[in-house]
């Protein structure tokens, strides 16, 4: 079985101040996918980010990193100079890529603040 | 493309009633996913195909819930009878699982029982 785990519910964070949002996972499969989302105030589920288990280098898109170390199941994003924009509830996901199950799981999230 | 699009975006009905959700994946994607989001429990897969066939629906209550796919252009979930425990958001997702690609989720469905 797979999990994530978020431990920080909530953050704040100054306007064009770098943040990370803590994600730690557990799977017993060899090959899996780390995501992250951004979900606004209205709903929506955006795709951010993407880091394959294999993958040698962290992945980047734009503001958003993801800082994965891989021996201590752990796949933070780090945004950097935050925006208004960024407060957003911010979900973990990951899932096999392997044969098999190709179920999401997700964390239960942490609702970024940006800060004016 | 125009996303993944749902249908309707709310719904309030009252304990009882038949409810019907309704998606349309992106055209190419063999993969569709439903997803509840309530605050207690995050978000929960209820069910998945791929290629119209229903792969794992573990996570669906299937006294009351049932899912289809009779194209693949389509997919419904329905609830009967609706109970109040079922408010919620409900997302439906696709995918295109080639390469490792996120899904892409439509703006959900918000569903309120009273």
């Amino acid at each position: 079985a797979q999990k994530i785990t978020q431990t920080q519910p909530g953050m704040f964070v100054q306007e064009k101040e770098a943040v990370t949002l803590d994600c730690t996972y557990d799977t017993s499969d060899p090959s899996y996918g780390l995501f992250w989302y951004k979900q606004p105030s209205s709903g929506e589920m955006i795709f951010l980010i993407y880091q394959g288990s294999y993958d040698q280098q962290n992945a980047t898109e734009g503001r958003y990193s993801l800082n994965f170390q891989k021996a201590r199941k752990s796949a933070n994003l780090v945004i950097s100079a935050s925006q208004l924009g960024d407060s957003a509830m911010y979900f973990c996901a990951m899932r096999r890529t392997g044969a098999g199950s190709y179920q999401l799981t997700f964390g239960k999230g942490t609702k970024l603040s940006v800060i004016p | 493309d125009a996303g993944v699009i749902q249908s309707p975006r709310h719904e309030v009905t009252e304990m009882g009633q038949e409810v019907t959700l309704r998606c349309k994946p992106i055209s190419g994607h063999d993969y569709l996913f439903w997803y509840r989001q309530t605050m207690m429990q995050g978000l929960e897969l209820l069910v998945y195909f791929n290629n119209k066939a229903v792969m794992d629906d573990s996570g669906m209550p299937k006294d009351r819930f049932s899912a289809k796919m009779p194209n693949a252009s389509f997919s419904t979930l329905k609830i009967q009878p609706s109970e109040p425990r079922d408010s919620a958001v409900y997302f439906c997702a696709s995918s295109y699982l080639r390469g490792n690609y996120g899904y892409t989720f439509g703006s959900g469905t918000r569903l309120t029982v009273v």
